[in-house]
């Protein structure tokens, strides 16, 4: 298995509501990421988990939470979003080994918040 | 702090022409990864070339090529013989060997290749 996976690939939610994104590799990377991407931008960092622990979080709003409950495996929990959080979300992943190397991307979910 | 640069939003090619992409980063560490990625559109991001900043060499893989100029910080792509498929967004991207797990991204290039 070669491959991130992203479920749902796509999303309608209001305001109000309680969602969750779900990221999943099975290739043994040491890293997880997600990330914001608006169109035609290039993707926003918004947490990375390293060995299943949270090590960066580029002070992204409580609204989202991340959760990495063992290494193959990655969430975002969404809470009362904006409309302007509508976006796609990309979950990457980074190989094992010294130094840095290429992510992985997976296709994203599409976002949208009403 | 790493930055990167693209000063080319879009571009425009024939088929079976060849383009350059331009990339500038800026960085004080002396070894590094350099990577292209390409987008195309509401499809997957991969990974398209990428360049280790200890070797000389310049990256080839089929099609794709870089020239990497070290001393400029200058990682530039060439795509020869250009097919419609290479329709998309292309991002240079950033790697430090710092500690740091971040990757830095340029802003984009849309690419169309034109029939």
């Amino acid at each position: 298995d070669t491959e991130v996976t992203q479920t749902p690939k796509h999303l309608v939610m209001g305001m109000t509501n309680k969602k969750s994104l779900k990221c999943e590799q099975h290739m043994g990377h040491r890293a997880m990421y997600w990330y914001k991407q608006k169109a035609k931008k290039p993707p926003e960092l918004m947490f990375v988990y390293s060995y299943e622990k949270l090590s960066i979080n580029e002070s992204v709003p409580s609204r989202f939470s991340p959760e990495c409950p063992n290494s193959s495996l990655l969430n975002l929990h969404l809470h009362a979003l904006q409309p302007e959080d509508s976006a796609l979300y990309l979950c990457a992943s980074l190989p094992p080994g010294q130094g840095p190397n290429e992510q992985y991307f997976g296709p994203g979910t599409r976002l949208t918040v009403t | 702090a790493q930055t990167v640069t693209q000063s080319q939003p879009e571009m425009s090619v024939q088929e079976a022409e060849t383009v350059t992409l331009s990339c500038t980063y800026d960085t004080s560490e002396s070894n590094y990864y350099l990577f292209w990625y390409k987008q195309p559109p509401s499809r997957q991001m991969i990974l398209v070339i990428r360049q280790e900043a200890y070797k000389q060499q310049n990256a080839t893989e089929n099609r794709f090529s870089v020239n990497f100029q070290k001393a400029a910080k200058s990682f530039s792509l060439k795509i020869s013989d250009s097919q419609l498929g290479d329709t998309a967004m292309y991002f240079c991207a950033f790697h430090g060997q710092g500690g740091s797990e971040k990757l830095v991204f340029g802003k984009g290039t849309k690419l169309t290749v034109n029939p």
